[in-house]
């Protein structure tokens, strides 16, 4: 039972691009969203993260904005490089843990030069 | 530090056979998660430990799988007897606090035959 829907499973833009990763959620028990992201042959690696009181965080290039009565968030790579081709994650901790993760399937990055 | 050492990187084994996978987490580190990711199931959380006691376990498939943390530096996870649906790549990841920020290893890519 997957409890944090991702889409698009895949991503192409040209540098200089906007991508956009959205991810949806059914618990309402969640109260901490975090990105990742990960490069091939590589785990994941944070990337930043958002809790529900606030509607958008942004930490250099990547920005997230929340929807609580939506319940949606998305990932926004401003100006994106081809280094940032990668698969990004979402992911809510499941019941409010700050243990327990449950991820979305992921989006694989493309960015062209 | 290193960071998180898993070991083998890749393993095949025949089905039926036993397989354990190992980790060294970061020096310090109170917390260590297994997760096992393949397409079809994404990024799921197996076990984690705090100061090498497991604390939950509830994501081990089943009971063909066990895990150990016989000290703070060192941990297994075991497979016995190995089937084909357990091809997947393992990660072990280690924190010092939540698995938000966690650290994960490379992880080991086990393919059974």
């Amino acid at each position: 039972q997957q409890q944090v829907k991702q889409s698009p499973q895949s991503l192409i833009v040209q540098k200089g691009g906007i991508p956009i990763i959205n991810c949806a959620y059914e618990n309402t028990a969640f109260d901490y969203f975090p990105w990742y992201q990960q490069f091939p042959g590589k785990g994941p690696a944070l990337l930043i993260a958002i809790r529900p009181d606030v509607s958008e965080k942004k930490e250099g290039r990547f920005t997230i904005s929340f929807n609580k009565s939506a319940k949606q968030f998305s990932l926004h790579i401003m100006d994106s490089q081809p280094g940032d081709s990668a698969t990004y994650f979402c992911a809510g901790n499941v019941g409010g843990s700050n243990y327990k993760l449950t991820f979305g399937k992921g989006t694989l990055l493309t960015v062209n030069p | 530090d290193a960071g998180v050492i898993q070991s083998p990187r890749h393993e095949v084994t025949e089905m039926g056979q036993e397989v354990t996978l190992r980790c060294k987490p970061i020096s310090g580190h109170d917390y260590l998660f297994w997760y096992r990711q393949t397409m079809m199931r994404g990024l799921e959380l197996l076990i984690y430990f705090n100061n090498n006691v497991p604390i939950d376990d509830s994501g081990m498939p089943e009971d063909r799988f066990s895990a150990k943390m016989p000290n703070a530096s060192f941990s297994t996870l075991k497979i016995q007897p190995s089937e084909p649906r357990d091809s997947a790549v393992y990660f072990c990841a280690s924190s010092l606090s939540s698995a938000f920020e966690a650290f994960f290893g490379q992880g080991t890519r086990l393919t059974v035959v």
